[in-house]
């Protein structure tokens, strides 16, 4: 059985600060990694994924995430955010195994930046 | 259409009655999931649809729960009898197919309130 683990269900930042959401995961097989994001009022959109490869992945807006497989993480970091990233972001984590299809979420974590 | 598409968008219901809610996915999009989003407790998967294979009903939380999907595109839920602890957002995602590597594009959701 898979779990993620989101060490804070919120964060508050200031506007142009750096950010860092957490993601710890627990799995006894490998697997696929995902950070959604779900801006109020709307479904999750997928933000970046691992697969395979560089450990370090970027989305188009500005956030990366990176799979450190030794501390079993996958934190979001953001250098600078701006007011339109207030979300909730959730990690999900399934595994890589032929077939499967199973996501399992974190709890998530309320991004909220101030002005 | 251009999204998942899931109706209605809110549903406010007396306890013991049935409700019906319905996801729409994105054409051509063979794997179907529902997951059920609680106050701070993520995301909990509940049933997936894949092509014509059985679907794995492995998260509906009781019998009281059954979905179904016709012609391979649009799925219900169905909740039977609901109760308190039903009331959550109810979230539909498709995919290419039933592999983690494509991601899943969610709806925006059905807000159930039983009362």
């Amino acid at each position: 059985a898979q779990s993620v683990t989101q060490l804070d269900s919120q964060v508050p930042v200031f506007e142009e600060a750096p950010v860092e959401l957490r993601c710890n995961y627990s799995s006894s097989v490998s697997v696929y990694l995902f950070w959604y994001v779900q801006y109020p009022n709307q479904g999750l959109q997928l933000l970046l994924k691992y697969l395979s490869g560089s450990t370090l992945v970027e989305s188009i807006n500005g956030f990366e995430a990176e799979f450190n497989k030794s501390q079993t993480s996958f934190h979001l970091r953001k250098p600078s955010v701006h007011i339109s990233d207030t979300a909730e972001y959730f990690c999900a984590v399934s595994d890589s195994g032929a077939g499967s299809y199973q996501l399992t979420f974190g709890k998530g974590t309320k991004l909220s930046v101030i002005p | 259409g251009a999204g998942v598409s899931q109706s209605p968008s809110n549903k406010v219901t007396e306890k013991g009655k049935d409700v019906e809610l319905r996801c729409d996915p994105i054409s051509g999009h063979t794997a179907l999931y529902w997951y059920r989003q609680s106050l701070g407790q993520g995301l909990e998967f509940l049933i997936y649809f894949q092509g014509n294979s059985a679907p794995d009903k492995s998260g509906l939380p009781s019998d009281r729960f059954s979905a179904e999907r016709t012609g391979g595109s649009v799925s219900t839920l169905t909740i039977q009898r609901t109760q308190q602890e039903d009331s959550a957002v109810y979230l539909c995602a498709s995919s290419p197919a039933g592999g983690q590597n494509y991601g899943y594009t969610f709806g925006s959701g059905t807000r159930l309130t039983v009362v």
